[in-house]
């Protein structure tokens, strides 16, 4: 089983749709990325966050670390905001700062 | 100011070639990550750096793969007699400190035919 796993696999949403990217993980977390990347590879931070809720225009992203997940949610998607997009938890205790990534969700928003 | 660069961002190499893939992280970021992504799959951790001392290389896969940033900045990624499951995204990130947010490069792409 993997330690970071992420769902849906594959999103298609029609511009303007509300989008929910969830993101559960078996391993203690000192912190919890969500990560955009592109075709082409480069990968953008989005949040970095280890408790509550974070918000960046219309991405949101909240962490619940008694149940061990977190989710990522897009408002008024628009196309531009197709990408995977990637949970990654950095790692508690002797590899502490290392990343554990999940596969991604690869989001396709239609216009 | 200037992101994590990386180069070459495409490379392609022979079976049993050796290649030697950049990473220019941020200045004065003490902390520098390498990470492998497989098609389709997400990023795994290769190694990490503290200025110039490698302080994990657990991630590494093979004794053919080694990772030096001898003056605490650039870093090389190197790989010998490169095999066909070689072939991925190298990414290269970089951070203040090691639980500080990682800014990436735009990574290598590395095809071995």
């Amino acid at each position: 089983k993997n330690e970071v796993e992420q769902s849906p696999q594959n999103l298609t949403a029609q511009e303007g749709e509300f989008i929910t990217i969830n993101c559960s993980y078996s391993v203690g977390i000192s912190a919890l990325h969500w990560l955009q990347q592109h075709p082409g590879g480069g990968i953008v931070s989005l949040f970095m966050l280890s408790s509550g809720k974070k918000k960046h225009g219309r991405l949101i992203a909240t962490i619940n670390i008694q149940e061990k997940h977190s989710s990522l949610h897009i408002t008024a998607s628009h196309p531009r905001d197709s990408a995977v997009y990637i949970c990654a938890v950095m790692n508690y205790g002797g590899s502490q700062g290392n990343l554990i990534f999940g596969k991604g969700t690869k989001l396709s928003v239609k216009p | 100011g200037a992101g994590v660069s990386q180069s070459p961002r495409y490379k392609v190499a022979k079976r049993g070639q050796d290649v030697a893939l950049r990473c220019d992280p941020i200045s004065g970021h003490v902390s520098l990550f390498w990470y492998q992504q497989a098609l389709g799959q997400g990023p795994e951790f290769l190694t990490y750096f503290q200025n110039e001392a490698q302080l994990d290389k657990s991630g590494l896969p093979s004794d053919r793969f080694f990772a030096e940033r001898p003056e605490g900045s650039v870093s090389t990624l190197k790989i010998q007699r490169t095999q066909q499951e070689d072939s991925a995204v190298y990414l290269c990130a970089s951070s203040l400190d090691r639980v500080d947010e990682q800014y990436f490069g735009p990574g290598t792409r590395l095809t071995v035919t």
